[in-house]
């Protein structure tokens, strides 16, 4: 079955950087886009960045652009997100998610989810 | 970028009732919207996807309808497991857009 399991997280000060893993097993993971999203304690869900199924397309919410970067290794099964200049509002809860659709589809939506890794930003 | 309003924002329900949420968008996204549903603690899992397709392995008490920029989600007959929060979530574009959330609890 599909296993999405994050690593990284952790209590980080605001400006400093962060990198979260994402380790896949139970699919195809080069055929697949990735996503990743946040949820701050006590609040909804927001999208954060998607990467497509060979890597060489990437998206970003307009809250991260230019701070954070998406990437995958797949013959890792590994998925990435590279966080730069920290805020206190990205604390949150990091899940990495797999599309639905496969490989040439666009990316749609979230139909599995790791169990999420919490960032904390402060001082 | 489009905005999805969700509503109700809680509910309060008895088992055995039909349970309507709703989602409205900013603009025209066709059929391209998802509901999730997420117990406390818990990571969200999708329902129902393309407005209408449920999910490999829901019940089929759950369902959803609409396209353009009206979308419903309905639970026909809710069971105690069922409370959770609920979101929907658009794709355009490359740009993905949850609702606020409905919380979903047992009178």
């Amino acid at each position: 079955q599909v296993q999405l399991v994050e690593s990284g997280g952790g209590v980080v000060q605001p400006g400093r950087s962060l990198r979260l893993s994402c380790a896949a097993s139970g699919f195809t993971f080069s055929s697949y886009g990735m996503h990743w999203v946040r949820q701050a304690p006590g609040k909804g869900l927001e999208w954060v960045a998607v990467i497509s199924y060979d890597g060489s397309n990437k998206y970003y919410a307009d809250s991260v652009k230019g701070r954070f970067t998406i990437s995958r290794d797949n013959s890792k099964n590994t998925l990435y997100l590279q966080m730069n200049s920290l805020r206190a509002e990205d604390t949150a809860v990091y899940y990495c998610a797999k599309d639905r659709r496969p490989k040439d589809m666009t990316p749609s939506n979230f139909q599995h989810w790791g169990q999420g890794t919490l960032v904390t930003v402060s001082s | 970028d489009i905005q999805m309003t969700q509503s109700p924002s809680s509910l309060s329900a008895s088992v055995g009732d039909r349970v309507t949420i709703t989602c409205q968008a900013s603009q025209d996204i066709s059929n391209y919207l998802n509901w999730y549903q997420q117990k406390p603690g818990k990571a969200p899992k999708l329902l129902i996807y393309d407005a209408s397709n449920l999910e490999t392995g829901v019940p089929s008490r759950f369902s959803g309808s609409g396209s353009g920029t009206d979308f419903t989600f309905t639970i026909s007959s809710l069971q105690p497991e069922d409370i959770a929060t609920y979101y929907c979530q658009q794709y355009d574009n490359l740009q993905y857009t949850f609702g606020q959330g409905t919380k979903l609890e047992i009178k």
